[in-house]
């Protein structure tokens, strides 16, 4: 049992490079988000999903596209990468509500991305 | 706009005595609220989560506090240890499913 997994540990590119962050979690999960972590900024949320071809928006959607084909991955893709998404990256899933319940968020190690 | 808010961002706080995190949040329809612990060069870690309609839970060490007139919480960790020196997130669950978080307060727990 993996986890979440995300790759690559490290990522740089140029203005205007396009890329896709790799996440993958082995729990059966069905909520995946991406988040950014960012100085003086915490947690941001940049997209979510509920289950497989289900997406939806976080706080700082712009930039970035997701899609959700297996219940497993949830890649982040950067179309045309900008300094201002230089970041470290995190992933997490969950299982989805149970009822009224919170389920707890497990997150992969994350991907420093740097854009020059 | 942010939605939950962690006004502190650092605390020292000597080892064996109490540390004392604060969090206040905006949206009234949160309806659970979750703290997370985050050691350097690696990922977040749940610590405690605290459902809308109590106004406490404890486990172990940790003891979240509730306070929904003020849209305030709380994360009280008795008896401070060195291990707990890291950035703890304060976060609250949606109606529409997101988790959001704040800033985050780094801990320091001095010898």
């Amino acid at each position: 049992n993996a986890g979440v997994t995300q790759t690559p540990k490290f990522q740089v590119l140029k203005t205007g490079q396009s890329m896709t962050l790799q996440c993958a979690q082995d729990m059966n999960h069905e909520y995946m988000s991406w988040y950014r972590q960012d100085p003086g900024m915490g947690l941001r949320l940049i997209h979510y999903s509920v289950g497989a071809g289900i997406t939806d928006q976080g706080e700082v959607p712009n930039g970035y596209n997701v899609s959700r084909s297996t219940t497993e991955d949830f890649p982040l893709r950067l179309l045309s990468a900008a300094p201002s998404q230089t970041s470290v990256y995190f992933c997490a899933s969950s299982y989805f509500r149970t009822g009224f319940a919170y389920n707890e968020q497990f997150f992969g190690p994350g991907t420093r991305l740097t854009v020059l | 706009d942010q939605q939950v808010k962690q006004n502190s961002p650092s605390l020292s706080v000597q080892e064996g005595r109490i540390s004392i995190l604060n969090c206040d949040y905006t949206n009234s329809m949160f309806d659970y609220f979750l703290w997370y612990k985050k050691y350097p060069a690696e990922g977040p870690t749940f610590l405690i989560s605290i459902s809308s309609i109590k106004d406490k839970n404890e486990d172990g060490r940790f003891t979240v506090f509730l306070n929904k007139s003020a849209k305030h919480l709380s994360l009280h960790i008795v008896p401070s240890q060195p291990g707990d020196s890291a950035v703890y997130f304060c976060a609250a669950r949606a109606r529409d499913d997101k988790i959001i978080f704040g800033k985050g307060t780094r801990l320091h727990i001095l010898p």
